[in-house]
């Protein structure tokens, strides 16, 4: 069993429609919990990072963190083109090791 | 405050040599950790090193090795490259001084070995 787990997509919306990111994890001591944004060529750029059960919204982006499911997602409102990218959640166990997911390839058709 | 930096940013190596990278972290952050990114594995830890001392370590052959400097700088260093060290490298930075740990990506190192 893969330490984190995304769907690979790829995952196609409409521009303005809300795209979503599902992540679990198999740690259940993780503490902290990460999505990042990886342009085609480009190294990932921190999205947002959340470590509290519940939502956490920062402009069109939410991330919705359920420790009892083992569970991270990200919300996207208003989806624009430039949000086309693949998306990587990672998460941090209680021994500092990050672990990454495979990504979630996303494409916002205008 | 300035990112991230590595160097070089490509590298074309033959099989069975060595090769050296180089980070600068964030001004400030004291933690660095490598990773390699490859399309078929994805990112997976190298290490991480705080403080001049490797902190943790992934699931890499002994051929993978670091260290860090006083100034928080990083090099890894890999020996007797093969193909499938073909990947690129990204090292991350860190205050890992937080609950959250938050880090930061530079823009990476591809390394081709023929």
């Amino acid at each position: 069993q893969k330490e984190v787990e995304q769907n690979s997509g790829p995952l196609s919306v409409p521009e303005g429609a809300i795209a979503s990111l599902n992540c679990t994890y198999s740690d259940r001591g993780s503490q902290s919990f990460f999505w990042y944004r990886q342009y085609s060529g480009k190294s990932p750029e921190l999205i947002m990072s959340i470590y509290s059960n519940g939502d956490k919204e920062d402009g069109r982006f939410t991330a919705q963190l359920n420790k009892a499911s083992q569970y991270v997602s990200l919300l996207i409102r208003d989806s624009q083109p430039s949000d086309s990218a693949t998306y990587l959640c990672a998460v941090k166990t209680r021994g500092n090791q990050f672990y990454f997911g495979t990504g979630t390839s996303l494409t916002v058709i205008p | 405050k300035a990112g991230v930096t590595q160097t070089p940013r490509y590298l074309i190596k033959t099989r069975g040599q060595q090769v050296t990278l180089s980070c600068s972290p964030i001004s400030g952050h004291r933690s660095v950790s490598w990773y390699q990114q490859t399309p078929g594995q994805g990112l997976q830890f190298l290490f991480e090193y705080f403080s001049e001392t490797q902190r943790n370590k992934g699931n890499f052959p002994g051929r993978f090795s670091g260290r860090q400097f006083s100034n928080s700088r990083s090099e890894m260093n890999v020996s007797t490259l093969e193909l499938g060290d073909s990947a690129l490298y990204l090292c991350a930075s860190s205050s890992a001084i937080s609950r959250v740990y938050e880090q930061y990506f530079g823009p990476g190192t591809r390394l081709t070995v023929t």
